[in-house]
């Protein structure tokens, strides 16, 4: 299995530009996460899916951002327009199931910088 | 509702040391736990998961940690620290949430030095 993947590792892109990570979660998992990592407010939930469908999107900053899950084996985190101060490492992660003993698999992450 | 606390910010130990990251959770139904360390520049990886069997899980790299539910504690022990060990450690917790989910909570972290 090559795991939780995610595209691209690193974009540098201008204020107001969008952006668009994208992420293949495990294949056969259920639930596919995206979080936000910075220094200054840690690792934060920004939406998640199970079998496809958002279920909890309340981490998501502003309408600037959105999410989507078209079928059960890719995702995109859409920024538009960016900001600078959305510049952070984002991560995709996915588990099964429902079960409490599912722990979440993470990507490498997407290294977001906006100037 | 669910939390955790790491109770240290960084951890500081010599190479051969032993080395204790310290953590406390909070939930309204037995959890499970666990523990993910995530070097520089990677993802973060599973360590360790306590799903209410042992309460003492052993993890990779030598690592383990004893779950006591009395204290609500989880914390991470390793009996000689190595300089590859050194990496930011998240205590997490997985419990029933309302609506039926169990979406997990992270710790802040500690961040784990290793000195030679």
């Amino acid at each position: 299995d090559a795991g939780v993947i995610q595209s691209p590792r690193h974009e540098v892109t201008e204020m107001g530009q969008e952006v668009t990570l994208r992420c293949k979660p495990i294949s056969g998992h259920d639930y596919l996460f995206w979080y936000r990592q910075t220094m200054m407010r840690g690792l934060e939930l920004l939406i998640y899916f199970n079998n496809n469908v958002p279920i909890d999107d309340s981490g998501m900053p502003e309408d600037r951002f959105s999410a989507k899950m078209p079928n059960a084996s890719f995702s995109t985190l859409k920024i538009q327009p960016s900001e600078p101060r959305d510049s952070a490492v984002y991560f995709c992660a996915s588990s099964l199931q429902i079960e409490l003993g599912s722990p979440l698999h993470f990507g490498n992450g997407t290294r977001l910088t906006v100037t | 509702a669910q939390s955790v606390t790491q109770l240290d910010s960084h951890v500081s130990v010599s190479e051969g040391t032993p080395v204790l990251l310290r953590c406390n959770y909070s939930s309204s139904y037995s959890p499970s736990l666990f523990w993910y360390v995530q070097h520089p520049n990677k993802g973060l990886q599973l360590l360790l998961k306590y799903t209410s069997a042992a309460t003492l899980v052993k993890g990779i790299n030598g690592f383990e940690a004893e779950f006591k539910k009395s204290e609500t504690s989880f914390h991470l022990t390793k009996p000689s620290a190595h300089m590859s060990d050194a990496a930011e450690y998240f205590c997490v917790v997985r419990g029933y949430a309302s609506g039926g989910s169990y979406i997990p909570t992270f710790g802040r972290g500690t961040s784990l030095i290793v000195h030679p």
